[in-house]
Order: structure tokens, then sequence, then C-alpha cells
């Protein structure tokens, strides 16, 4: 069954921090991998998407990881501040079963404090 | 601003209503999906429209209804509800090609509460 599993479920870290977030899939084969942030009320915006091919990608202070072998992704937060408080999810698009192939993470809530 | 605009945002209703939601996106894709989200569930996909064609109708209940009646917009119709179905309602677009997905923009959404 293909299934994204993230954690942890939630975290607390104080401002200026690094944290990271850990995503594993089981998907297989697999098109790409994405993380959103989702801001509370909010609807999720996209941060990276990676082939399987692609390691590593960055955006800002964002750093997404990707071992295709392992079926593990991260995303690392550097230097975290306070509107990065959201949730985090992590979604696999497989290459099969139609327009069902984006598999979803039930996110990681991360909270930053001053 | 992510182009794909939601109304309402919050919408109460007993289970004998009938209300719709509205999204409408700017962006110049050809799909539009529905998406709920319950509490620490991820999220749930439930109807796809490719070029204003249903593509993808994931077992959902009778008492919602899709409608797209263009490439920029999607209703979803909902007709006595369950408490249960209380959720954030979101909806998303984007450009593919092919069997590719593109990076989906979402809404805010539309939180529904069902009494």
């Amino acid at each position: 069954k293909n299934q994204v599993e993230q954690s942890p479920q939630s975290l607390i870290i104080l401002e200026g921090k690094n944290c990271t977030l850990q995503c594993n899939y089981t998907v297989s084969p697999f098109s790409n991998l994405r993380w959103y942030k989702q801001d509370t009320g909010r609807g999720p915006v996209s941060l990276t998407i990676m082939t399987f091919s692609e390691n590593t990608k960055s955006n800002g202070r964002y750093t997404a990881t990707l071992d295709a072998d392992t079926k593990q992704s991260s995303l690392h937060i550097t230097a975290s501040q306070l509107s990065d408080s959201a949730s985090y999810i992590c979604v696999v698009d497989g290459f099969s079963g139609g327009y069902n192939k984006l598999i979803f993470g039930a996110g990681t809530r991360l909270a930053v404090h001053p | 601003e992510t182009g794909v605009t939601q109304t309402p945002r919050h919408l109460v209703m007993g289970m004998t209503n009938k209300k719709s939601l509205k999204c409408e996106q700017h962006l110049g894709h050809n799909a539009m999906y529905w998406y709920k989200q319950s509490a620490k569930k991820p999220l749930e996909l439930m109807f796809v429209y490719s070029l204003e064609e249903r593509v993808e109708n994931n077992s959902v209940p009778s008492r919602f209804s899709p409608e797209c009646p263009n490439s920029s917009h999607l209703f979803l119709h909902l007709h006595t509800l369950q408490p249960e179905d209380s959720a954030l309602y979101l909806c998303a677009s984007s450009q593919d090609e092919g069997t590719d997905t593109g990076e989906l923009f979402f809404g805010e959404g539309s939180r529904l509460t069902v009494l």
C-alpha cells in the first residue's frame, strides 16, 4: 500500500534554532516528492519539488533532501523564525493511480516559540 | 495570494440545508481539484476536473456534488450533510502535462461546520 509517514507529529523549538522534519514513503515508483507549508487556517503552499534524481533542493532557509534508495526525505529549517510556525506536509507523486497518485502525509506541526 | 480564491471561508449549516462552495483560479491552469482536510489526517482527494471533464470521483458520497462550468470555476454543492463532514475543504489547481501532475496551487479553504 502506498503510504507517506511523517515524523515527528509535532515539534516545539525556540526561535533561531534549526530543526529537521522527516518523511518516509513506500510509494514506488515515484515521479517526484513535494514539501508544502500550511499556516493555520490557510491553504498549503509549495516549498520544494524534487524528482527522484535530485538529492537536495533549497528554498531560502528551507532545505529538502531526498534519498530514493531508502525512500526517505527530510526538510531542514535553518535559523527558525516565528513565521515558520505551521504544518509541513510531505507529498509523493507516484506514476500510477491516475489522479490519486499524489499521496499525502498527515503533516508535522511546528511551533516556534520566542 | 496563490491565484486560487475560495468562498465562503467559513460556513455553518444544518443537516437539511443545501449550500455551495465556490472556487475560482486565475492561473490559466487546466486541472482543478477538491480536497477534504480533517484534523490530523492527510488530505483526501475528492474530485478532479481536467479540461472541465471530471476525471476522478474518489468514492465520495452523493451528498457532495461537484460542478465545473468552465476551466476557471469549480463548485461543490452540499446537500443533507452529516456532522462528520465537518472539515476544511480545499480547492487546488495545476497545469498538467499528460500524466505529469503540475505544482498544486491551493486556495485558502472553506471551513465547514455541520450541526
